[in-house]
Parts: structure tokens; sequence; C-alpha cells
């Protein structure tokens, strides 16, 4: 189990550049979501996947964003025409449905997007 | 909707002592779950205790404890003989249909 990993760990992007993030879950799980989180909030719910599937989107998530999942293992999360308001740290979790501890998620150490 | 309060902004403790970090939620589902998790400065969040709502035991890992309230919404997480390495900002979750969080807590324990 090596745990959820994200990449870039750190993003520095130019207004108006689009910016791609990683997500590779823990292997065995079937849900991802991805999270924002500002300085000093808790992080807020973005989208989530079972396996390939986007099942839920929160109002969050702007036309400007998009998140695959394509073969339901890892996941992007593409920033489109990035403005300073982006600027935030970005979570994936990770979590195993059917096993009674899908509530359980497993978090990466997140991408910090800095939008100059 | 969901919403998660934590009124405690910041709080501090000496090392070896006691503390309580406050936490109330609303939900609308009948069977959730509830969550304390620990961000420490520049690290990844970390699950520290978990609560099923319909278990009226209150769960317990080592030295972290919680008083879960049910009728009152009320979700307070106690840590005892507090180490340095629980400096952190705390955050309590509840799962309902999604997980909510709420605004943290900045512990800082003091040697």
């Amino acid at each position: 189990d090596t745990g959820v990993s994200q990449d870039p760990r750190h993003k520095i992007t130019k207004r108006g550049q689009n910016v791609t993030f990683r997500c590779d879950p823990i292997s065995e799980h079937n849900r991802l979501y991805w999270y924002r989180q500002t300085l000093g909030q808790g992080p807020e719910f973005l989208t989530y996947f079972q396996n390939e599937a986007q099942l839920e989107k929160s109002r969050l998530l702007s036309d400007r964003f998009s998140a695959e999942r394509p073969k339901g293992s890892f996941s992007t999360l593409e920033i489109q025409r990035t403005e300073q308001g982006d600027s935030a740290m970005y979570l994936c979790a990770s979590s195993l449905v059917g096993r009674g501890r899908s509530y359980e998620q497993y978090f990466g150490p997140g991408t910090r997007l800095t939008v100059t | 909707a969901q919403t998660v309060t934590q009124s405690q902004p910041e709080m501090s403790v000496q090392e070896a002592e006691t503390v309580t970090l406050s936490c109330t939620y609303d939900t609308s589902e009948n069977n959730y779950y509830l969550f304390w998790y620990k961000q420490p400065p520049s690290r990844q969040m970390i699950l520290v205790i978990r609560q099923e709502a319909y278990k009226q035991q209150n769960a317990t890992e080592n030295r972290f404890s919680v008083n879960f309230q049910k009728a009152a919404k009320s979700f307070s997480l106690k840590i005892s003989d507090s180490q340095l390495g629980d400096t952190a900002m705390y955050f309590c979750a509840c799962w309902g249909s999604r997980l909510t969080f709420g605004e943290g807590t900045q512990l800082t324990v003091n040697p």
C-alpha cells in the first residue's frame, strides 16, 4: 500500500494558462475524489468517480474545470484559462466501496497551485 | 445539505495535558459517519478517528477519543497526554452523501 500520490506537488502558472494535475489512488480503491482547500479552510468537495464514471460534480466545478478517470485508475484534473481565484491546494482522496468501509477516505499530499 | 461547525479557530495545550476540540454538525441523512482528520503543517490529511452514527459507544484510538452526542449533533475530540507531534490543524467531517468538513481548529502543543 503506497498511499495516494499526486503530481506535481507545486505548480506556479500565469493567469490564462491551462494546468493539469494527476492523482494516483490506492491501487484497490474504486472511488476517487477531488477537493479544493484554500488557506485556513477545510477542503471543499469538487467531484468524485466510481471506477471510470464521474458520478457527482459540485457547483464549485465551473466549466473551466474538467476531471477524468479514463481507465478507472489514475485521475486528472484540468483547469483551463486559470484565474487568480483558482489558487488553492487541490486534494485527491480515494476509498474502497463494498467492504463496509466506503466512508473512509485516504488523502494524498495535494497539489498547491499558485496563479500569478 | 450538510454543515459542520468548529467554533474554536485556535487552541493550545501544554505537553502531556488533555485538550478537547469541539464540533457540531447538521445532516438530513439517517445513516452517516463522523471523522476527525489531522493536517500537520505542509503535510497531508490523516484520518485520526471515525464514528458510525448508529453506534452509541464512543470511538477510541489510543490517546484519541470522541464524545458523540447524537441528539445534540455534537462530536468532540479529546486528546490525552498531548505530544508535540499533535500540533496540527484538526478538521471535523461528516459523511452522509458526501464528505463535508468544518473550518478547522489549529492546535498547538507547547513544551
